[in-house]
């Protein structure tokens, strides 16, 4: 039922790996986000896309690298990640942010990565 | 200081009790207040926005209180179905950025 796909669902890799998440939204949006859930933490924006264009990288390690094709696609590649990044991985989409005005944002199921 | 600030919990209540949960911010520059809801092993919903004048829908009500940086949903007649994460929401009014609190684990039990 939801607008917002995200794949995989799971995923567990090692240091040295390379590997992509990939998230997909059907609602028409023009706004897409990345965000890291961890344990007893609360939800951390990493990057904001508007309109394809980032608007936002929340001091994120360049070892998570997003990128946005156009405005119904959002992947976040990773390579030489460590232990520590291990977390739920969530992806949303809202129509276009205009500042003060709120748009609710719709997430996706997450993926829960695992970096051994 | 955290950013926003929730209890944890978990509060523990039996089905139809009346339950509150508070939340503080710290940016006094902060425009819009939201309340999310997450299940377990699932992604957040937005349950409410929080108007200045206090809003209600249904069995839940939000209220904000700009002076004291405060927030708090209500939620009465509690059904099972309400047990969730509930998490605390603020947004700038500059910024595309949602801050988030580390959210309030509810349990409605028979």
């Amino acid at each position: 039922e939801t607008g917002v796909t995200q794949t995989p669902r799971h995923l567990v890799m090692g240091m040295t790996n390379k590997k992509s998440l990939k998230c997909e939204q059907h609602l028409g949006h023009n706004a897409m986000y990345w965000y890291k859930q961890s344990a007893k933490k609360p939800l951390e924006l990493m990057f904001v896309y508007n309109f394809k264009e980032q608007t936002e990288n929340n001091s994120v390690p360049s070892r998570f690298s997003p990128e946005c094709p156009n405005s119904s696609h959002l992947f976040l590649h990773l390579h030489t990640l460590q232990p520590e990044d291990s977390a739920l991985y969530l992806c949303a989409s809202s129509p276009l942010d205009r500042g003060a005005v709120h748009n609710e944002q719709f997430f996706g199921p997450g993926t829960r990565l695992t970096v051994l | 200081r955290k950013e926003v600030e929730q209890d944890p919990g978990p509060f523990n209540v039996p089905e139809g009790a009346t339950v509150a949960f508070n939340c503080t911010y710290s940016n006094s520059a902060s425009q819009s207040f939201f309340w999310y809801r997450q299940d377990c092993r699932k992604e957040p919903k937005l349950l409410m926005s929080v108007y200045s004048s206090g809003n209600e829908d249904g069995r839940f009500t939000a209220q904000l209180n700009r002076a004291s940086q405060y927030i708090s949903l209500l939620i009465r007649d509690s059904k099972l179905s309400d047990s969730a994460t509930y998490l605390c929401v603020v947004k700038d009014g500059t910024a595309s950025k949602l801050t988030f609190g580390t959210g309030t684990r509810l349990q409605v039990m028979l």
